[in-house]
């Protein structure tokens, strides 16, 4: 079974300039996580998806970043403009449904250096 | 609110030595437990978790007991090896809630030289 997949891996951008990750889930997978792991910090929730609907962005910086995922499969969550304060690892998880026993699988990550 | 208090590391170990990793949580209902590890250049995977009370989670030789009494999960292994060499999260998730996110802790990192 293919796991979560997740590009660019890397990234490095100036300041103010815009970029954009992706993540492709596990096939069948309904429930889809953005995290953002600071360096030296566990994940943190950005937004959360079940389909094609979100059901918790609340912990999103709405003025500068924004996420979709069109037909219920892929992602892509876009900063725009990159502040220096976010310079961190962008992760994709996925789970079947958002219940929480069931596991939630992740992606390797997106590794963004903002200068 | 929900959060976790994990210790902080690095935990520098010799190979066969036990290992503990603290994590004590608070949670505003009743939270499953799970403990993550990052291996190096690799996304975070579930080691193990624990869903109620007295539960012990276990894998790989890792174990872990849900106490409440206590609010902990601690992390242990009787006889680490160098390839368990990684980061080790641990991360809740409220039951009964249909969101199903997990809170970190901060994560603690783990050495073993051989």
């Amino acid at each position: 079974e293919a796991g979560v997949a997740q590009s660019p891996r890397y990234k490095i951008i100036e300041k103010r300039q815009s970029v954009a990750f992706w993540c492709n889930p596990i096939s069948g997978h309904a429930t889809l996580y953005w995290y953002q792991q600071i360096l030296g910090q566990g994940p943190k929730l950005l937004i959360q998806f079940q389909n094609n609907g979100v059901v918790d962005d609340s912990q999103l910086p709405k003025d500068r970043f924004s996420a979709e995922r069109l037909k219920g499969v892929d992602s892509t969550l876009k900063i725009q403009p990159a502040k220096l304060e976010d310079s961190a690892v962008y992760l994709c998880a996925s789970s079947l449904d958002g219940t929480n026993y069931n596991e939630q699988f992740f992606g390797p990550g997106t590794r963004l250096t903002v200068l | 609110g929900n959060s976790v208090t994990q210790m902080e590391g690095p935990v520098t170990l010799s190979e066969e030595a036990f290992l503990t990793i603290n994590c004590t949580y608070t949670a505003t209902g009743y939270p499953s437990l799970f403990w993550y590890v990052q291996y190096p250049g690799e996304g975070l995977q579930l080691l193990l978790k624990a869903t109620k009370a007295d539960d012990k989670g276990s894998n790989k030789g890792f174990e872990a007991t849900y106490r409440k009494e206590t609010t902990s999960f601690h992390l242990e292994k009787g006889s680490v090896q160098v390839s368990d060499s990684a980061v080790y999260f641990c991360a809740l998730s409220v039951r009964g809630s249909t969101l199903g996110r997990l809170y970190f802790g901060r994560g603690t990192q783990l050495t073993v030289w051989p």
